[in-house]
């Protein structure tokens, strides 16, 4: 019973094509999000939406465009891929009020651009 | 800006006692949140405090002083499973997480 998938796992790509990355989440949660970790670890959030809408927008290039058909799923699109968009996205949700403080974390996407 | 510290690495040995230190500086705080990720896998959630004092998860304990910007995760008992990276990740009040560098533990036997 996975709670936060993705798919695909891996996607190796050459630069300047376009590409998407799925997440789906069965716990329910309202609030979804994406995050990416490069080559050191480094966590950072790109794109947050509750309920379809979008409330978080870090400093991404407007390359990449999330979207959320519905609350339990929100995709990544990517266009014109570049050398430093190789990192590994993760996706992740969680609840409201108290089980907020929780997120769930998906296996993540292992994105290597050559 | 927004910032978090973690030193980059630590080793202990099992049944020992480690503590992760994390020093945050971010605008509208909420809370301090604790993720550990295996190598290879997905980050996992530890624990949260909102409140100042301690919250205590089996042999997993956080602790948060407001007034310092300052927490930490107490890993009780060691073993080998535990080596990992623990991330510290500060809450603001629009939801969004900050995550720290993250600490590399090794656990020796």
């Amino acid at each position: 019973d996975t709670a936060v998938s993705q798919t695909p796992k891996y996607l190796v790509t050459q630069m300047g094509n376009d590409k998407s990355i799925k997440c789906e989440q069965n716990l329910g949660h309202d609030t979804m999000y994406w995050y990416k970790q490069d080559s050191k670890k480094f966590l950072k959030i790109m794109f947050s939406y509750n309920n379809k809408e979008l409330i978080i927008n870090e400093t991404v290039p407007n390359r990449f465009s999330p979207k959320s058909p519905d609350k339990a799923h929100l995709n990544l699109h990517i266009n014109s891929l570049e050398l430093g968009d190789s990192a590994v996205y993760f996706c992740a949700s969680s609840g409201q009020g108290k089980s907020r403080e929780t997120q769930y974390f998906g296996p993540g996407t292992r994105l290597l651009v050559l | 800006g927004q910032s978090l510290e973690q030193p980059s690495e630590v080793t202990a040995v099992e049944g020992a006692i480690v503590q992760i230190n994390c020093t945050y500086q971010t605008s509208g705080f909420y809370g301090l949140s604790w993720y550990q990720q295996h190598d290879g896998g997905a980050p996992t959630f530890l624990s949260y405090n909102a409140l100042d004092g301690l919250e205590e998860t089996g042999r997993f304990s956080s602790f948060l002083s407001r007034s310092d910007s300052y927490g930490y995760l107490l890993l009780q008992e060691l073993q080998m499973k535990d080596s990992a990276s623990y991330f510290c990740a500060a809450e603001n009040q629009g939801g969004k997480l900050i995550f720290g560098q993250g600490t590399e533990l090794s656990v020796k036997p």
